[in-house]
């Protein structure tokens, strides 16, 4: 069974920084490219980044884009979303997703953005 | 890029009742589509990949069907699980792109 788990999520000032990790377990992670998918609150689905499987290549909404950077440790089976210069309008729900096309989706981890 | 339209934002349907989804791309997307299921405080979970192939799991009263730009999600007898929001995910093109969501709602 996939099991996908987000976490350091949390408060941040704008401007501010987090580190995202997801824990993936249950497949071969190392043969798999991972995404980042958020959700505000009450709102729809937003497609963040995607990194390959050896981690050669990602790939950034233009909205985190130069803000944002997606990375992996094969040998840990961790997926991670460093964020910087936060934004009011990136609060949302943060989902990692096994896949680069469709996806099975982990439980997320919230990032609230608030001064 | 892409964007992907659904209709109807909401639909209210009876249990037991035909459920027909509308998704549109701006530009073809081929077979390249997918349909999640979403229900409160969950991670969405895929219905259909590749515009009409089912998931691991997913009832048989879940159909896809469409290519290009035009694809249809259809649930020929809604069951009370049924009831959740539903998004269309085009996976053809950078950047991937969602629908904004269909809610299905009981009658």
């Amino acid at each position: 069974e996939v099991r996908l788990l987000a976490s350091g999520g949390g408060l941040v000032q704008p401007g501010g920084s987090l580190r995202l990790s997801c824990a993936a377990s249950g497949f071969s992670f190392s043969s798999y490219a991972m995404t980042w998918v958020r959700q505000a609150p009450g709102k729809g689905l937003e497609w963040v980044s995607t990194i390959t499987d050896t981690g050669g290549s990602t790939f950034y909404a233009d909205s985190v884009k130069g803000r944002f950077t997606i990375s992996r440790d094969n040998s840990k089976n961790t997926l991670f979303l460093q964020m910087n210069g936060l934004r009011a309008e990136d609060a949302a729900v943060y989902h990692c997703a096994k896949g680069s096309g469709w996806y099975i989706w982990g439980q997320g981890t919230l990032v609230t953005v608030s001064s | 890029e892409i964007v992907m339209t659904q209709s109807p934002a909401t639909l209210s349907v009876s249990p037991g009742e035909r459920a027909t989804l509308s998704c549109r791309a701006s530009q073809s997307v081929g077979s390249n589509l997918a349909w999640y299921q979403q229900k409160p405080g969950q991670a969405p979970r895929v219905v259909i990949y590749a515009a009409s192939t089912r998931a691991t799991g997913i009832p048989a009263r879940f159909s896809g069907s469409g290519s290009g730009t035009e694809f249809t999600l259809t649930i020929s007898s809604l069951q009370s699980e049924d009831f959740a929001v539903y998004y269309c995910q085009q996976y053809n093109n950078w950047p991937r792109a969602f629908g904004q969501g269909t809610k299905v709602e009981i009658k």
